[in-house]
């Protein structure tokens, strides 16, 4: 059964500009996880999705965004970019029950100019 | 944000040693989970744990959940070349919000 994707792989921007980076669930997840790996922070948490639901969120800013469609793809935006919003984005899959178990893509590396 | 204290922070061996890793917190957690994450990939799942004192493999790797749940281990044993790699625990917090550990970052000689 096909992994966790997530496009595109690659991205430049530059300052001021926004991002949309996306995320597709192993085929039956409901729940989808997004976070942020910098070498600095390491892996922080940004927000989880579940039936179009968030569910939850983690401690960023509101230019940081997400959304969930029917089919359990997910979407994260990031709005009016930073240097410091060079990272990895990471989107994890899940069934969204008890057992927490996560699957990961392989990121998007973001870097701002 | 909240980290999980993982140790050592690194380790270089020799190809065929044991290696051992530890990851604490200082709050109780019902679920451990220990991943692998190669040099611009995702990391991928290694082991779960859902129970104090539970000790579970897979394949060369061995992990146990902490008896005070505050803490969990991973064991590699007969380390080979493809072992290199960041190793990083993680637990939830609600739901499925999975706090991280700093990582221990392993690098195999021949």
């Amino acid at each position: 059964k096909a992994g966790v994707t997530q496009t595109p792989r690659y991205l430049i921007k530059t300052r001021g500009q926004q991002v949309t980076l996306s995320c597709s669930p192993i085929s039956g997840h409901r729940s989808v996880s997004w976070y942020q790996q910098t070498p600095g922070q390491g892996l922080q948490f940004l927000f989880e999705y579940f039936s179009e639901t968030q569910r939850n969120k983690g401690n960023f800013p509101g230019r940081f965004s997400g959304r969930q469609f029917s089919n359990s793809r997910s979407e994260m935006n990031v709005s009016t970019l930073e240097l410091g919003d060079s990272a990895l984005y990471l989107c994890a899959s899940s069934f969204g029950t008890s057992r927490h178990e996560q699957f990961f893509g392989p990121g998007t590396r973001l870097t701002v100019l | 944000g909240q980290q999980l204290n993982q140790s050592p922070q690194s380790m270089f061996i020799q190809e065929g040693e044991d290696v051992s890793m530890n990851c604490t917190s200082s709050s109780i957690f019902n679920t451990w989970l220990w991943y692998k994450q190669d040099p611009g990939e995702g990391p991928v799942l290694l082991i779960a744990l859902y129970k104090a004192g539970e000790l579970t493999s897979n394949g060369r790797l061995t992990a146990q959940f902490g008896i005070t749940r505050k803490d969990s281990f991973l064991n590699i044993s007969a380390s080979i070349p493809s072992d290199v790699g960041i190793y990083f625990c993680a637990g939830p917090r609600n739901t499925d919000k999975l706090i991280f550990g700093t990582g221990t970052r392993l690098q195999v000689f021949p």
